[in-house]
């Protein structure tokens, strides 16, 4: 049973491309959720989503960010225009329901240069 | 304004010692609790959890306080090894629909031998 995967693990991007992350979640998993950590920062919640539904963005910035889960294949987290600030560690968790515990993946690791 | 607050950056004790790492939160909403261990490079590790019903719970060498008056809770890791150098994340979430884990910035923990 494998666990929550994520790919790429890096990720090197220039200002202004795109970067798009994956996140395939545990196998009966539903809910997946994004979080970034930056240098000597913890984990900050992004978004909360359900199959097809976002359930919770109020983490995610306004501009150049946005997320999905389709009903078939990965989650996708996507940040257009890339800048600098964006540099990061990014991590997708999935759990079973609302309430269980969450399992993370290995995380990607983004970097702007 | 963050919920949830872990204001020892880091903590370094010796083997065989306890390990305390001390955890607040504000939103009086929180009611259910969980710590978190993340060696670098790999995502965190679910390691205990404590529900609001309870004060305390035990597993192994690990122990989790929760002191609901005060919004506080404590993880003791005793006794401590040095395969427990990690850093340590606690996080809560709300009884509520559609509430993702909120985290602390976590605790670097070094156990020396």
């Amino acid at each position: 049973n494998a666990g929550v995967m994520q790919n790429p693990r890096h990720l090197v991007r220039r200002r202004g491309q795109e970067a798009r992350l994956r996140c395939s979640p545990m196998k009966g998993h539903s809910h997946v959720y994004w979080y970034r950590q930056l240098p000597e920062e913890g984990l900050k919640f992004m978004v909360y989503l359900q199959k097809e539904n976002i359930i919770d963005e109020s983490g995610m910035p306004k501009e150049r960010f946005s997320a999905e889960f389709p009903k078939e294949g990965p989650s996708i987290l996507r940040i257009q225009q890339v800048v600098r600030g964006d540099s990061a560690a990014y991590f997708c968790a999935s759990s079973l329901a609302t309430r269980d515990e969450a399992f993370f993946g290995q995380g990607t690791r983004l970097t702007v240069v | 304004d963050q919920q949830v607050k872990q204001n020892s950056p880091s903590l370094s004790v010796q083997e065989g010692r306890i390990s305390i790492l001390n955890c607040d939160y504000t939103n009086s909403m929180f009611d259910y609790f969980l710590w978190y261990k993340k060696y670098p490079a790999e995502g965190p590790t679910f390691l205990i959890s404590i529900s609001s019903i309870k004060d305390k719970n035990e597993d192994g060498r690990f122990t989790v306080f929760l002191n609901k008056s005060a919004k506080h809770l404590s993880l003791h890791i005793v006794p401590s090894q040095p395969g427990d150098s990690a850093v340590y994340f606690c996080a809560a979430s709300a009884d509520q629909a559609g509430t993702a884990l909120i985290f602390g910035k976590g605790t670097t923990l070094s156990v020396s031998s």
